[in-house]
């Protein structure tokens, strides 16, 4: 219940293209959906997150689309560009007093030039 | 600058050997977590703190302690470190509820 399911694990685009990663969840408790990305040797760093009171959420060439009653949230990277070759997470945030974020496994995204 | 310092970036050690990662926060929040990331896992809860003195167990807390004695910092403690503590280890820090997380550079744990 607690669990997030990222794929796909892996994601190869030419640049230009679109990159797609989905994220499912069984919370319906949920009601903070972030996206993370980190670049090798970094910490993760929040790149968009979403409400559940929204089915879209653009900031620039990344967008959130998120699917209340299938549970389901995914990110798009349009343009993409070889600096995005990076490992994104999406999580789930329950918020609260505790501040927990649930992270899915993570997607290496590479972008070739 | 904004930011979460963690200490040391890399250590090896051996089994039983008590060590302490420390970690920094310059951004007077209230929350602080730990995470540790393994290869096909992501990142799993260690444990939180939502105020000095206030910490509680995440998802994985067995082998692991902390303490929040002032704001800053939220030192994660291995009292007995086994092999199966080795991974790569970062500390967060946030505002609040719906804030961003912001995570440290991380710490690479081998335990011997």
């Amino acid at each position: 219940q607690q669990q997030v399911k990222q794929s796909p694990q892996s994601l190869i685009v030419q640049k230009g293209g679109i990159s797609i990663i989905n994220c499912a969840y069984e919370n319906t408790a949920f009601d903070y959906f972030p996206w993370y990305q980190q670049f090798p040797g970094k910490g993760p760093a929040l790149l968009i997150a979403i409400r559940p009171d929204v089915s879209e959420k653009k900031e620039g060439r990344f967008t959130i689309s998120f699917n209340k009653s299938a549970k389901q949230f995914s990110l798009h990277i349009m343009d993409s560009q070889p600096g995005d070759s990076a490992t994104y997470f999406c999580a789930a945030g329950l918020g609260g007093a505790t501040n927990k974020l649930i992270f899915g496994t993570g997607t290496l995204l590479a972008v070739q030039p | 600058e904004a930011q979460v310092t963690q200490n040391p970036r890399y250590l090896i050690t051996v089994t039983g050997k008590k060590l302490t990662v420390t970690c920094s926060q310059n951004m007077n929040h209230e929350y602080m977590s730990w995470y540790r990331q393994d290869p096909g896992l992501g990142l799993r809860q260690i444990y939180y703190s939502m105020n000095v003195e206030v910490t509680d167990k995440g998802d994985v807390p067995e082998g692991y302690k902390v303490s929040r004695k002032e704001k800053r910092n939220f030192p994660l403690i291995l009292e007995s470190p086994s092999p199966n503590q080795t991974s790569l280890y970062f500390c967060a820090s946030s505002l609040g509820n719906y804030q961003p997380q912001h995570f440290g550079d991380g710490t690479r744990l081998s335990i011997l």
